[in-house]
């Protein structure tokens, strides 16, 4: 069974960047079948997307995150990653990591638990 | 981007049906069949309910169905349960600057 895993510090001082990590066990990444993504959830309110990519390369992220977002791929350890720069105490969320269907519109079957990163001095 | 708009809440009895609504624009819910929802439960993280407007993941109830017409996409819940007590999300592609766009959530609670 597929599993995902957060990883990274829960504070993180303004200004500067949230960096996580979705170890993926289970599955490959490197399948080439699935996008791998990132979407949060500030506390108490709703979901937020914030971008996905492929192992082919194509990455997608959200226009209002786009300036400060990467995602990317690490193979060789089966894990993928969000950096988000420049961070305000608005950025303080629950990040989860995602895994897509196929088809990488048609939804998220696979969700890690979530870290709650807080953006604080 | 705009989120998609939910009703904040929807309740009902036991055994009873209710259906959440999702409106979006002609940019998302009205010309794709990307719709997708989740339910959340507290503290966890969500779970893919339906994809691709009205299809079903492995192992989901049957009493969860979807659809939608023109800009609204719809979930029902049929023979509510306790269990069905949670936060509901509808989520869409769209051919705005972001690509995904989630709904504004709908809190279902069973009295």
């Amino acid at each position: 069974q597929l599993q995902l895993q957060e990883s990274g510090p829960g504070l993180v001082k303004p200004s500067e960047t949230l960096s996580l990590t979705c170890t993926v066990s289970g599955g490959s990444i490197s399948s080439g079948t699935y996008y791998w993504g990132w979407i949060r959830q500030p506390p108490g309110k709703g979901l937020e997307w914030i971008g996905s990519v492929y192992f082919g390369g194509s990455t997608y992220s959200n226009s209002s995150l786009e300036s400060r977002v990467t995602i990317s791929l690490d193979t060789s350890k089966n894990r993928f990653s969000l950096n988000l720069r420049s961070v305000t105490a608005a950025d303080t969320a629950v990040y989860y990591c995602v895994r897509s269907l196929p088809s990488l519109w048609s939804g998220y079957d696979f969700w890690g638990q979530g870290a709650l990163v807080t953006v604080s001095s | 981007q705009s989120a998609l708009t939910q009703p904040a809440s929807v309740s009902g009895s036991p055994g009873q049906s209710i259906t959440i609504s999702c409106t979006g624009t002609s940019s998302d819910i009205g010309n794709y069949n990307s719709v997708s929802w989740y339910q959340q439960h507290p503290g966890k993280a969500p779970k893919l309910m339906i994809y691709d407007v009205s299809n079903r993941p492995s192992g989901v109830s049957n009493r969860f169905s979807a659809s939608k017409s023109g800009n609204t996409a719809s979930l029902s819940i049929s023979g509510l349960q306790a269990e069905d007590e949670a936060d509901y999300y509808c989520c869409s592609y769209s051919s705005s600057s972001t690509p995904y766009v989630f709904g504004t959530g709908t809190k279902v609670t069973v009295l």
